[in-house]
């Protein structure tokens, strides 16, 4: 149980245009999900923070109109990169709460803007 | 200001050379020590939560202690296939502080 999925698992786009990434719990309800981004040999950084039916919370200097986050129902989230740009290529990773305090994570988008 | 420090940043071992990964934290209000392994190009499978101080938990080859300051993940008799970074995770009073990981390889 307790198994996240990403969909896509790697983009390549264009610079200027806008990709979503979805986030999907499989098995379970999710109160909460997150959105992280990791740079290479880099920690997970959290993004935001999003419960369903409300606004993200976004973290500081995270611009919220920048990466949209809908969280639609308590199995879907999604993560709009609004307007890319080369800088944010990264690796963006999804998680869902189902406990408290636990997360399981997705299997992670490897976006790339050229 | 909630942190996590892990240490080595990365080890080398021979299989069924048994070791321990570090992972130091100050945090306000202890709500959860997480550890995760994540392999390349993937997102971190969940391994262990750790509550108090004392506690421990297993996992075939792998177990976790807690101590107020520091987690170590015990790797007993390593396989090739353990070969994967380790992340450390505590949570304070709202949201998961990850540290940078240990990136171990086991060799036959």
């Amino acid at each position: 149980g307790a198994v996240v999925s990403q969909h896509p698992s790697w983009v390549i786009c264009k610079s200027g245009t806008s990709v979503k990434i979805e986030c999907r719990s499989l098995d379970f309800q999710a109160t909460t999900m997150f959105w992280y981004r990791q740079f290479p040999k880099q920690s997970l950084m959290l993004m935001a923070t999003s419960n369903e039916g409300s606004k993200a919370t976004y973290e500081q200097g995270v611009e919220k109109d920048k990466f949209l986050i809908n969280h639609a129902s308590l199995t879907l989230s999604t993560l709009t990169v609004t307007s890319a740009h080369p800088e944010d290529s990264s690796f963006y990773i999804c998680s869902a709460s189902r406990a408290e305090y636990e997360q399981y994570f997705g299997p992670g988008t490897r976006l790339t803007v050229t | 200001e909630d942190q996590v420090t892990q240490s080595p940043e990365a080890l080398r071992l021979q299989e069924g050379e048994s070791s321990s990964l570090n992972c130091s934290y100050t945090v306000s209000g202890l709500r959860g020590l997480f550890w995760y392994r994540q392999d390349p190009g993937k997102g971190p499978e969940f391994l262990f939560t750790l509550y108090s101080a004392g506690e421990e938990k297993e996992k075939e080859r792998l177990k976790a202690t807690l101590t107020k300051k520091e987690s170590f993940l015990h790797i007993t008799a390593p396989k090739p296939e353990d070969s994967a970074t380790y992340l450390c995770a505590v949570r304070g009073t709202d949201k998961l502080i990850f540290g940078t990981g240990t990136r171990l390889q086991v060799f036959p």
